[in-house]
Formats: structure tokens, C-alpha cells, sequence
């Protein structure tokens, strides 16, 4: 069955550092996604794209975040300047149609110290 | 407006019971409702989803049952099993809009 590729699994960076989180998504899906799930708590919309640009984002997913496919099967999520509060496990997803049957990654963990 | 509300947090079911977990919603606009399933240390994993012009939806031993009127549905498990002790999220999503709103997950232990 096809999966989203999620890497590193986990990171531990310093704050103020830049992450790069890296997904390859289904190879058919037009749509991708980022969530993010602070420990214990809801799974949270970041960000969704398509067509090579930014087509939806959520309040949390403010400027020091941003988005980028840099070839035609990565997909990453880049932090500028970490937080201690950007601490959380990052989903990555995708879809063939929009907000339908998303497939999810299995996360990358995310600590910052 | 936006938010998905899920209960209970956590739940224990004996092998062989039925689990329900119930959500409810307030955003009419509201028309795909999808249940994921969440081991530990994985990415949540689709489950079963429903459209709001059937009352349920039955795979194999899950049921979403769908109330309009009461903007609630739930998710029934028959005959648990202890291989689906995991967190199960309920989610909602309207016609164009790209995201899932997530509800805030219910830890499932079934006791063998």
C-alpha cells in the first residue's frame, strides 16, 4: 500500500535553530498537508497546498513557517526560528481530491531544547 | 464555529463489548466526517468517514451512526478487540475547504 515518507523521525534542535522537515508524498496525490500534534493533544491544521502554491493555512502557521516542493516528490516544512512551544509531532499528508481520504506519515517528533 | 468535540477522553471496554465514541459539531457547512485510528508512534490512519446524507455507514465492525438534526455522530466498534486499544479522532470538513478539524481523541483500551 502506497505511504507518506516522513524524515527524520525525530529531531531534537536548539531554540532559535531552523528545521527542515522532509515528506514524500503518495506519488498520485495532488494535495498536501502539514498538522502538527502537541503531546496528549489534537491533531492541528498547518497548512495545505496544491498547485504549487499555499491554498489554505491556519493562524498558527505564521511567518516563521513556510512551505516548499522543491522537486517533484518532496514536500517540506520549514521553522526559521524554533520555539520551545514548536515542540510536537509533525504529520505530514496528502489526497488525491481536497480533504478527502488523506493518507498521513508517521510523524516527525520535533523537540526543541 | 470550528471545533469538533469528542467524548469521552479515554475509554475501557471489555473483549467482546461495543466501544462508542461520540463527536459533536457546530458548523452547519460541515459535510464530510471522517474517524481515524492512531497507534503509538504513528501518523493517524483513515478508519471509516461518512456524508450527511446517510444515517450510517457500516465496515466490517465499525459503524458511524449520523444525526443531522443534533450535529452529533459516533463511532460504534462491535465486538472489541484488544488489537483496536488505540486513539481514535473524529474530524469534519466542509465542501471546498482543504483541512480537517480534528476532535481531541479518545484513548480506547480493550481489556482481554
Amino acid at each position: 500500500e502506497p505511504e507518506v515518507t516522513q524524515t527524520p523521525s525525530h529531531q531534537v534542535t536548539q531554540m532559535g535553530q531552523e528545521v527542515i522537515l522532509r515528506c514524500v508524498p503518495i506519488s498520485n496525490h495532488l494535495y498536501f498537508y502539514w498538522y502538527r500534534q502537541i503531546l496528549g493533544q489534537k491533531v492541528e491544521f498547518l497548512v495545505s497546498f496544491y498547485n504549487n502554491e499555499i491554498s489554505e493555512k491556519s493562524e498558527i502557521f505564521d511567518d516563521q513557517f513556510s512551505v516548499e516542493r522543491p522537486d517533484g516528490s518532496n514536500f517540506t516544512l520549514k521553522i526559521r526560528s524554533t520555539k520551545l512551544e514548536d515542540s510536537a509531532m509533525y504529520f505530514c499528508a496528502s489526497s488525491v481530491r481536497v480533504s478527502y481520504g488523506y493518507t498521513f506519515g508517521s510523524g516527525t517528533r520535533l523537540t526543541v531544547v | 464555529q470550528q471545533q469538533v468535540k469528542q467524548s469521552p477522553q479515554s475509554l475501557i471496554v471489555q473483549k467482546g463489548g461495543i466501544s462508542i465514541i461520540n463527536c459533536a459539531y457546530e458548523n452547519t457547512a460541515f459535510d464530510y466526517f471522517p474517524w481515524y485510528q492512531q497507534f503509538p508512534g504513528k501518523g493517524p490512519a483513515l478508519l471509516i468517514a461518512i456524508r450527511p446524507d446517510v444515517s450510517e455507514k457500516k465496515e466490517g465492525r465499525f459503524t458511524i451512526s449520523f444525526n443531522k438534526s443534533a450535529k452529533q455522530f459516533s463511532l460504534h466498534i462491535m465486538d472489541s478487540q484488544p488489537g483496536d486499544s488505540a486513539t481514535y479522532f473524529c474530524a469534519a470538513s466542509k465542501q471546498g475547504a482543504q483541512k480537517l478539524v480534528f476532535g481531541q481523541g479518545t484513548r480506547l483500551t480493550i481489556n482481554p
